[in-house]
């Protein structure tokens, strides 16, 4: 089945020892997003590509950077980072003009040590 | 995006209608109502969306009032696993257009 899928479900790292997290997709979409969820709060949109053209969130902190090197790829790169950044992150995609439903991985949840 | 106003939380008994209210009062012409829902620990999963009109799908009904100032929700016979915060979102329909998630109600089903 096509799907969205984000490598590991968890990842533990230490504070300041930056952490890259990985999602990849098999729905062949233009349009990759991240969002950051903290505890009992809503996702929020920290950036998306448009095939290869990066939209930040005018709020996302310049700590958060991201990269796709391909369609099917996108990675999100915490370069330092803090205890605050503890959340589960999601990755996302979309197909402009097809109903524009997003489409979710499962997420990976970040534990900052 | 308009903002939207959701309840917090909801109980449903186990087979009974779920109806879920948004108010959305200041949505422009525009702008569509989508319904996300997120299952605990999962990321979110689309349920439906629309414009003026009522929708179906094999998920749920979505009803928009007629002034489109407000929508509910239906899940016409909800199981325990439609335990899961319910997500109503306004957004305009276009490229790579991104949604702003509200705080959402967490439906609890009880058996």
């Amino acid at each position: 089945d096509a799907m969205v899928i984000q490598n590991p479900r968890y990842q533990v790292t230490q504070f300041g020892k930056p952490v890259t997290l990985s999602c990849s997709q098999t729905l062949n979409h233009n349009v990759m997003y991240w969002y950051q969820q903290k505890s009992s709060q809503a996702p929020k949109l920290l950036f998306h590509y448009y095939d290869k053209d990066f939209n930040n969130e005018a709020d996302t902190p310049d700590n958060f950077q991201s990269r796709r090197p391909n369609t099917s790829f996108c990675f999100l790169d915490i370069r330092s980072p803090g205890l605050g950044d503890a959340a589960m992150y999601l990755c996302a995609t979309s197909a402009p003009g097809r109903q524009e439903t997003q489409y979710f991985g499962p997420g990976t949840r970040l534990l900052v040590l | 995006d308009a903002k939207t106003t959701q309840p917090p939380s909801m109980d449903c008994a186990e087979g009974r209608a779920a109806n879920l209210p948004c108010n959305h009062s200041t949505i422009s012409g525009n702008e569509y109502v989508y319904w996300y829902r997120q299952i605990h620990s999962q990321g979110p999963q689309y349920i439906i969306h629309g414009l003026k009109n009522n929708e179906t799908n094999e998920m749920a009904s979505l009803i928009i009032t007629e002034d489109r100032k407000s929508s509910t929700l239906i899940l016409p016979h909800a199981t325990l696993r439609d335990t899961a915060v319910y997500y109503c979102i306004v957004s305009l329909l276009g490229s790579a257009r991104q949604l702003t998630f509200g705080s959402g109600t967490q439906l609890t089903v009880l058996p």
